[in-house]
């Protein structure tokens, strides 16, 4: 099994631009979920999905959207980037939302907005 | 509000001694909670849970976790610190979120192993 894979691993963006985080699984979880984690504010949930055509708000949507057509795929999209979204992007996920089921994390995707 | 609170930035510990990491939580119900750890420029690893049962729970890579109801408290510990343990380490609580639960996330404490 790949685990949790994400792509692309560094991304440099302008103020305004628009770009999709992939976000795959293989391991037939339920739950997937994004997280952005910044310096001195730990992990932040962006968006979460409890299965293909479920998807919820985190604490910190606004300016991000999801979708989860599939089980595998869960793609975070930045509709116009700006500055402060620059963080450290994760992708994780889990067989529930609803067990104490552990989350399996991606590698991470970098983030640059000039 | 439910919280978790780890107090402790960053934590020094000498290689071969004990070594704590400290977690505090305030949640309704009975708790579901984690430990993680994170190397340096890597995503998060599962490194134990306490769900129910035995308050001293062992997990990964020789840690261990003691669930303390009437402190409200899960701590990290190893009876032993190797160098390689040096990262960042978070605590994690699971919540009610309408029908489904998400974890709340503390704020990470740096552990330093030195040789």
């Amino acid at each position: 099994n790949a685990g949790v894979t994400q792509t692309p691993k560094f991304q440099v963006l302008k103020t305004g631009q628009s770009m999709t985080l992939q976000c795959a699984q293989d391991m037939n979880h339920e739950y997937m979920s994004w997280y952005r984690q910044d310096p001195g504010m730990g992990l932040r949930l962006i968006h979460y999905s409890v299965g293909a055509g479920i998807t919820d708000q985190g604490e910190v949507p606004n300016g991000y959207n999801v979708s989860r057509s599939t089980t595998e795929d869960f793609p975070l999209r930045l509709l116009s980037a700006a500055p402060s979204q620059t963080s450290v992007y994760f992708c994780a996920s889990s067989w529930s939302g609803t067990g104490g089921y552990e989350q399996y994390f991606g590698p991470g995707t970098r983030l640059t907005v000039t | 509000a439910q919280s978790v609170a780890q107090p402790e930035d960053q934590v020094n510990v000498a290689e071969g001694n004990p070594l704590t990491v400290k977690c505090t939580y305030s949640v309704s119900g009975n708790p579901y909670l984690f430990w993680y750890v994170q190397y340096p420029n890597r995503g998060l690893q599962f490194l134990l849970k306490y769900i129910t049962g035995d308050n001293l729970v062992k997990g990964s890579y020789g840690f261990e976790a003691e669930f303390n109801k009437s402190q409200t408290s899960f701590h990290l510990k190893k009876p032993s610190a190797l160098v390689s343990d040096s990262a960042l380490y978070f605590c994690a609580v699971r919540v009610n979120a309408g029908n489904n639960r998400k974890l709340i996330w503390g704020l990470g404490t740096s552990l330093a192993v030195n040789p």
